[in-house]
């Protein structure tokens, strides 16, 4: 593989279930993201981390955790799930940090009931 | 609060059409600028991006955007859009955010323009 893996493709879920989305690159980046995408709003960063063991809270982080055990992967997780947290999610990379270009996965399409 | 503005929600245009796509961004500082472009069903692609020296950038297919200071924005333009060009296209700024530890970046999106480009 080149570049960055998410999974699933798409979910429905049901409100207060557990989901964890998936993301791994294998590009030897430093930093990771997560954004959510919901119409009219753009991309949002939910949570980041600079550099593997080290993650923050970007502009809409409550309802959502990360972990960065390792260089390749970071995980999203929805302890919770609440309708409002329908959107998709997009993972991405940089190498050195938000001075960089920063490389996109293909997303994944949330659905809460 | 930084923010970005992209003026056109949506956009139509008929092929060989001249596209230009607002952005203004409110930080004062410095800043990198990037345009991304999501064509339907695909994930966010890097058009092109500013970080220093000459303020008039070109991307790829043909993109090209120019920095200009004094007005805070990075307008995208195109001298003929083809029916491929349609998507959606998002301008982002790089600049230090409050919710990120002190000194860091964050990306700032703004909330696209949709291009519509008829054959």
């Amino acid at each position: 593989i080149a570049g960055i893996t998410q999974a699933p493709t798409s979910q429905i879920l049901a409100a207060g279930r557990r989901m964890t989305l998936r993301c791994t690159q294998d590009m030897r980046h430093n930093a990771m993201y997560w954004y959510r995408q919901d119409l009219g709003l753009g991309l949002r960063l939910i949570h980041y981390s600079n550099t593997a063991g080290t993650t923050g809270k970007g502009e809409v982080p409550d309802g959502y955790s990360v972990s960065r055990a390792n260089t390749d992967d970071f995980p999203l997780t929805l302890a919770s799930a609440v309708p409002s947290q329908t959107s998709v999610y997009f993972c991405a990379s940089s190498e050195q940090g938000a001075i960089d270009e920063q490389f996109f996965g293909p997303g994944t399409r949330l659905t809460v009931l | 609060a930084q923010s970005v503005s992209q003026h056109n929600h949506h956009v139509i245009l008929s092929e060989a059409a001249s596209l230009e796509l607002g952005c203004n961004y409110s930080y004062g500082g410095t800043v990198n600028l990037f345009w991304y472009v999501q064509y339907p069903g695909q994930h966010l692609q890097l058009l092109l991006k500013y970080f220093s020296g000459d303020p008039l950038v070109k991307g790829i297919k043909g993109f090209e955007a120019e920095f200009i200071k004094s007005k805070f924005s990075f307008n995208l333009r195109k001298p003929s859009v083809q029916w491929s060009d349609t998507a959606e296209y998002f301008c982002a700024v790089n600049a230090p955010r409050r919710y990120m530890d002190t000194g860091r970046r964050a990306l700032t999106f703004g909330s696209g323009t949709r291009l519509q480009v008829q054959p």
